[in-house]
Order: C-alpha cells, then structure tokens, then sequence
C-alpha cells in the first residue's frame, strides 16, 4: 500500500539559507499535518491543511510556511534557518471523513550548521 | 491544551512482562489514538478507541478509555524485546492531533 513520502531524506543548510521540505500524502486523503521533532522531544505539531486551505496552526514559527496544492502535496518552506531549526520533519496525512488514523512518513531530518 | 500526557515518562520491564502506559487529556474527544514510535522514525498508529468505548483489544494491545476521568490506558502484554519504542496517546478533537512527551518503553531481552 502507498505510503506517505517526504523529500529529501536528509538535508543540510548553514545558517540563514531557506529549505523546502515536500510530503505526498496517501493517495484520496484530504488532510496533511506537519511535525517537527527535536532531539530526544515530543513531535510540535505545526500546521495542517485541509482540501489545500489551512487548517490549523501550531507552533510554527513566522519564518516558516507551508501549503497544499491542488495535488494535495505540501510543501513546507523554511527560510532564515537558525541553528535551532535541526530537526526531524514529519509529514503525516489522514482522510477527515472518519477522524482516523494518522499515516506519518519517515520525515526528513534537517541539519543547520 | 489539547495533547495527551504520558505516564511513566519510561518504562523498562523484562521481555515477556506486561507493560502498561497512561495517557491523561482536559478537552472533550471524538476519538483517542495511540501511537508508537522508533526512534528517528514516524510515528505509527497503534489503535483507535472512540469516545463511545470503554475497552479495545488488537492482538497484544489492551486500551482502555474512561472519559469521565479523561484517562486512557495502554497495555501490552507479553512484551517482547521488539516493543522498545516510545508510545504517544493522541486525544483527538476533530482535525487536532498533539502529543505528548510520551513514555519511552524499554524491553531487556
């Protein structure tokens, strides 16, 4: 069964560069969410998208954005990146029809030097 | 707020013992999901309970739900050295899911 990809992997950025990290929920869910994940932390949920409008916003901060597209990919941008900002990414996707489970993918791990 | 509040924060038994977690929540909810986490990876849905639902069962997993107390209780049993993992409870209220800090559960082999 498909699962939930995130692009890249792995990346590395200095400080003050912009990232974009891309997540392709499971095909006909409508709804993405976006965690961010420190060392040895719980996951700070961000921002979540429903049918491409927000949906609702967590602790993300001004210098980051994100959205869905009509392909109900997201994509979150993060610019002006601190050394803070190191991270796991995950993107997760669920269908809001039935409230259920969300499917995480393997994130992307974020590395500001 | 909205997130679940794990108890113990870890938890380390020996393979084959039970191990059970506790998730506590304020808000009202349609549902309380339990995930797992490996680490450095996603997170992974265990099982759902709804609000109307008292018990659940899913092979080695036994949750528990009491609303009235805003509680819920994860056990598995016949834990084996494959469980090690950090468990997170996900009380969700319609399109809102926070986590906890989790209770990372350690099994010696």
């Amino acid at each position: 069964a498909a699962g939930v990809i995130q692009s890249p992997r792995h990346l590395i950025k200095e400080k003050r560069e912009t990232a974009t990290l891309k997540c392709y929920p499971i095909p006909r869910h409508d709804t993405v969410y976006w965690y961010q994940q420190g060392p040895g932390q719980d996951p700070q949920f961000l921002i979540s998208f429903y049918e491409k409008m927000q949906s609702d916003k967590g602790s993300i901060p001004d210098r980051f954005s994100a959205q869905q597209f009509s392909d109900y990919h997201s994509e979150l941008n993060m610019s002006s990146l601190e050394l803070g900002d190191s991270a796991l990414y995950f993107c997760a996707s669920s269908s809001r029809d039935v409230w259920g489970p969300l499917h995480f993918g393997n994130g992307t791990r974020l590395t500001v030097t | 707020s909205q997130q679940g509040e794990e108890d113990p924060q870890a938890l380390s038994i020996q393979e084959g013992e039970n191990a059970t977690m506790n998730c506590s929540y304020k808000t009202s909810i349609n549902n309380l999901q339990w995930y797992r986490q490996n680490s450095g990876r996603g997170l992974v849905h265990l099982i759902l309970i709804r609000s109307n639902e008292r018990e659940k069962h899913s092979g080695r997993l036994r949750v528990t739900l009491d609303t009235s107390k805003k509680s819920s209780s994860l056990l598995i049993t016949a834990s084996r050295a494959a469980d090690t993992a950090s468990y997170f409870c996900a009380p969700n209220t319609g399109n809102q899911f926070y986590f906890g800090t989790g209770t990372s559960l350690t099994v010696i082999p």
